[in-house]
């Protein structure tokens, strides 16, 4: 079965130093693997995708997040934080193969951004 | 519009009360889905509609949940006997094409918050 580990339940970062957002998974067949951000009383926004190629993609506001097979993970990072990422991130996969097509979501982690 | 459109946005109803939430996906999007999100955590998969195929319930808790999809459109979840464990917020999200290999991204409605007095 496929599954999303977001290990912290929240991440506290001072502005203008570095994040991330730790995201595992496991899935039958090759991963599709993406992030998602979702602010106060707001639906969630896509921010970036891997599909193939590329182990670093880049996404929507600056955001960015590595593809790592060996250990299964797909971690989301950002060079320098602003007080705006403050909001909750979910990381979801869907499988290749089989009949994985739904996407499955993490339990997100909350992003706090300090002045 | 533009996105995808979710009524009511907020609905309170008493314990044992049906409740019908819509979703109107964007349009040419094949594929639909409906999560529940409980107090800001994680998204709980509850039920997927790709076109004409059989949908995926595999995730709705109870038999007191159901959903249908006319004309490949509009989405309507209901929920019977609601229940206090109920209270969450339901978001409808739709892809492009749905499938197997299938690489798209969801787009997310507001989500309609239900809450169950």
């Amino acid at each position: 079965a496929q599954s999303v580990a977001q290990p912290e339940d929240q991440v506290n970062v001072a502005e203008g130093n570095p994040l991330t957002v730790k995201c595992t998974y496991s899935v039958s067949g090759n991963p599709y693997l993406f992030w998602y951000v979702q602010y106060p009383n707001r639906g969630l926004q896509f921010l970036l995708k891997y599909i193939t190629g590329d182990n670093l993609v880049k996404g929507s506001y600056g955001f960015e997040a590595e593809f790592n097979k060996s250990q299964t993970s797909f971690h989301l990072k950002k060079p320098s934080a602003l007080v705006s990422d403050s909001a909750l991130y979910f990381c979801a996969v869907r499988g290749s193969s089989g009949g994985y097509n739904k996407l499955i979501f993490g339990a997100g982690t909350r992003l706090a951004v300090h002045p | 519009g533009a996105g995808v459109s979710q009524s009511p946005s907020n609905k309170v109803t008493e314990k044992g009360k049906d409740v019908e939430l819509r979703c109107d996906p964007i349009s040419g999007h094949t594929a639909l889905y409906w999560y529940r999100q409980s107090l800001g955590q994680g998204l709980e998969f509850l039920i997927y509609f790709q076109g004409n195929s059989a949908p995926d319930k595999s995730g709705l808790p109870s038999d007191r949940f159901s959903a249908e999809r006319t004309g490949g459109s509009v989405s309507t979840l209901t929920i019977q006997r609601t229940q206090q464990e109920d209270s969450a917020v339901y978001l409808c999200a739709s892809s492009r094409r749905g499938g197997q290999g299938n690489t798209g991204e969801l787009f997310f409605g507001e989500g309609s918050r239900l809450t169950v007095l």
